[in-house]
């Protein structure tokens, strides 16, 4: 078993539609949890941060840890083609230096 | 702010040939830097992190090695090159000590292919 579990999709979507992501993980200890957005032939690039349950709001986007399932989704509202991208969940152990990724979701918003 | 550079961004190279890949970042001190690889279809696997000038650990035993010679210099390198060393390399940086659960920032990545 994997130590995080994504489904790597692919996901499309109308524009203006929510996409909706999740992934599972079977570490206990993770505390930190990342969503990053990968473009093609680009360096995935950290989107959202949390590190306690609940839910965290940045613009279109909402990140949502619940650790007592191991967890996390990510939505986005209103989503546009400039989100069509891959994505990663990441997660890591307090003082741990190694972040434990999903195998990413590829997202296609169609105009 | 803080940036983060990658170089090159495309390298072929053949079987057996030497590997230099450089990252340098600005805007910080002594941040921890990371080594990753991706394989397509694939999460990132970490290689290599430091904490500190000369301080490197490895993850993954494999072909290929990693220097930290100036603070905010990171290099991988490899002295033979295997075909199965091929895929995108990506370095990262986070900043050190109490800061150290931050989140993880990335390069554009070196995508590396041996022919």
């Amino acid at each position: 078993q994997k130590e995080v579990e994504q489904d790597p999709g692919p996901l499309s979507v109308p524009e203006g539609a929510i996409v909706s992501l999740n992934c599972t993980y079977s570490n206990s200890a993770f505390q930190y949890f990342m969503w990053y957005r990968q473009y093609s032939r680009k360096g995935p690039e950290l989107l959202m941060y949390t590190y306690s349950s609940g839910n965290k709001e940045d613009g279109r986007f909402t990140a949502q840890v619940d650790k007592s399932s191991k967890y996390i989704s990510l939505f986005i509202r209103d989503s546009q083609p400039s989100d069509s991208a891959t994505y990663l969940c990441a997660m890591k152990g307090k003082n741990d230096y190694k972040l434990s990724f999903g195998a990413g979701t590829t997202v296609t918003v169609r105009a | 702010s803080q940036t983060i550079h990658q170089w090159p961004a495309t390298l072929v190279q053949p079987v057996g040939s030497p590997l230099s890949l450089e990252c340098t970042v600005e805007g910080t001190s002594n941040p921890n830097l990371y080594w990753y690889r991706q394989a397509a279809g694939r999460g990132l696997q970490l290689l290599f992190y430091s904490v500190g000038i000369g301080q490197i650990s490895s993850e993954v035993p494999q072909n290929l090695s990693a220097s930290r010679p100036q603070d905010r210099q990171f290099i991988l390198s490899s002295k033979k090159l295997l075909l199965s060393d091929s895929g995108f390399y990506l370095c990262a940086w986070s900043f050190p000590g109490g800061r150290s659960n931050q989140p993880q920032h990335f390069g554009d990545g070196t995508r590396l292919s041996i022919l």
